[in-house]
């Protein structure tokens, strides 16, 4: 089955406490990037990439890293995590070229930073 | 840069009944792709309608469909007989075609979220 993954589903850490967030897929896309949504200000993008060791910032990238050393992998990561950046994170892949376009979500990660 | 504004923060409707939920677009570019997902309370991300700029015709998928305005940049999705399994966020979307720097980003819209009455 097509599909990506994140773990954790849920999670909630203190402030400073360095997390990461996996992201998998496995319908060989070239491009994945990460999301962050929260109320009143629908989806924002964090990061994204458009191949392995191609990554980039989206509109909102303070405050995390992400690296693609593998083309199926995308992990986010929170290095010093703060209260700001409790959110719902999610994870999209797409082809590169072609297929109109579409994405595909992952199920999204609840964060919550104390 | 491109936006998307989603007016309506909020809507309902009866089941069975014909909603139409607002989008619109900036953009100076003259191909360009537009999506609405779909939310449900599972917070699940789902592809409902998807429509590129060139194509005058407008999408239809089963009892969804929209009205494309090209010139007003105005991108509604109209859901007929509606069913409680609709109650979602609604999220409208853009996207620009192409290989390199923010070429192939969605931005979405803040939302307008649908609650169907029984």
């Amino acid at each position: 089955e097509a599909q990506v993954t994140q773990n954790p589903r849920y999670l909630i850490t203190v402030t400073g406490k360095k997390l990461t967030v996996t992201c998998s897929q496995n319908m060989n896309h070239e491009y994945m990037s990460w999301y962050r949504q929260d109320p009143g200000l629908g989806l924002r993008q964090i990061y994204y990439s458009m191949n392995v060791e191609v990554t980039d910032k989206g509109d909102v990238p303070e405050g995390y890293k992400v690296s693609r050393k593998e083309k199926r992998n995308f992990p986010l990561i929170l290095e010093s995590p703060s209260p700001n950046q409790t959110s719902l994170y999610f994870c999209a892949s797409r082809r590169y070229r072609g297929l109109l376009g579409e994405q595909y979500f992952g199920p999204g990660t609840r964060l919550t930073v104390t | 840069a491109q936006t998307v504004t989603q007016s309506q923060p909020e809507m309902s409707v009866q089941e069975a009944e014909t909603v139409t939920l607002s989008c619109t677009y900036d953009t100076s570019e003259n191909n360009y792709y537009l999506f609405w997902y779909k939310q449900p309370p599972s917070r699940q991300m789902i592809l409902v309608i998807r429509q590129e700029a060139y194509k005058q015709q407008n999408a239809t998928e089963n009892r969804f469909s929209v009205n494309f305005q090209k010139a007003a940049k105005s991108f509604s999705l109209k859901i007929s007989d509606s069913q409680l399994g609709d109650t979602a966020m609604y999220f409208c979307a853009f996207m620009k075609p192409g290989y390199g720097g923010s070429q192939g980003n969605l931005i979405f819209g803040k939302g307008t979220k649908l609650s169907v009455k029984p």
